[in-house]
């Protein structure tokens, strides 16, 4: 079945470091990719997706390029603030059934100054 | 347009009591999925509504779960008889369909059962 596997956190980076969430997915056919945020006490938010192979989603500074190859989307960004602590989730849609999201179990990020 | 809401952010329930959770999509999304994410873990889905037609549950929607959408609008989650295992985060997600489809999400009701 579908599922996404996340780079196991916690995270600690100090403040302009490169960051770097690993996500490999396994999906029949042609999945959508997405990374979502939770902030401390708020809901998810959609942070990037994409939507087919070799596509780079991004925003915030934050990237993920779609890799069919190796079944991968890592999200990426060259210099994080301590306001991008958060927990990030990597999750796909099939695009068949009820076009449901499965989700990664999170890794949660934590910028020091 | 505000977003995806839901009531009550929180709710503390005793063991063997009825929740009702209270999700309000985005105006012009038709579908309508619900989620459970406990700690440390990332959402899982339960169900799914397309207009007011409930299409999918998952496996995870036991007998004592129900969902409604009566006017493919607002829809309800209720919980009977609940039980310890069912505290956890309840999120409501709502999309407008489509090959792109995105799904936005409420903050979430928090469940407590003593």
């Amino acid at each position: 079945g579908d599922s996404v596997t996340q780079m196991e956190g916690p995270v600690t980076l100090s403040e302009e470091a490169f960051l770097t969430i690993n996500c490999t997915y396994t999906a029949t056919g042609y999945p959508s990719l997405f990374w979502y945020v939770q902030y401390p006490g708020e809901g998810l938010q959609l942070l990037l997706k994409a939507t087919k192979a070799d596509d780079k989603g991004s925003n915030k500074g934050f990237e993920a390029t779609y890799r069919k190859e190796t079944t991968s989307f890592h999200l990426e960004k060259g210099s994080v603030q301590v306001s991008d602590s958060a927990v990030y989730f990597c999750a796909l849609n099939s695009r068949t059934g009820a076009n449901n999201l499965f989700f990664g179990t999170g890794t949660r990020l934590t910028v020091i100054p | 347009d505000t977003g995806v809401s839901q009531n009550p952010r929180h709710k503390i329930t005793k063991r063997g009591q009825n929740v009702t959770f209270r999700c309000d999509p985005i105006s012009e999304h038709n579908r309508l999925y619900w989620y459970r994410q406990t700690l440390g873990q990332g959402p899982e889905f339960l169900t799914y509504f397309q207009n007011e037609a409930q299409l999918e549950k998952s496996r995870l929607l036991s007998d004592r779960f129900s969902a409604e959408r009566p006017k493919g609008s607002f829809s309800t989650l209720e919980i009977q008889r609940t039980e310890q295992g069912d505290s956890a985060m309840y999120l409501c997600a709502s999309s407008l369909g489509g090959e792109a489809d995105t799904q936005y999400f409420g903050p979430g009701t928090r469940l407590t059962v003593l």
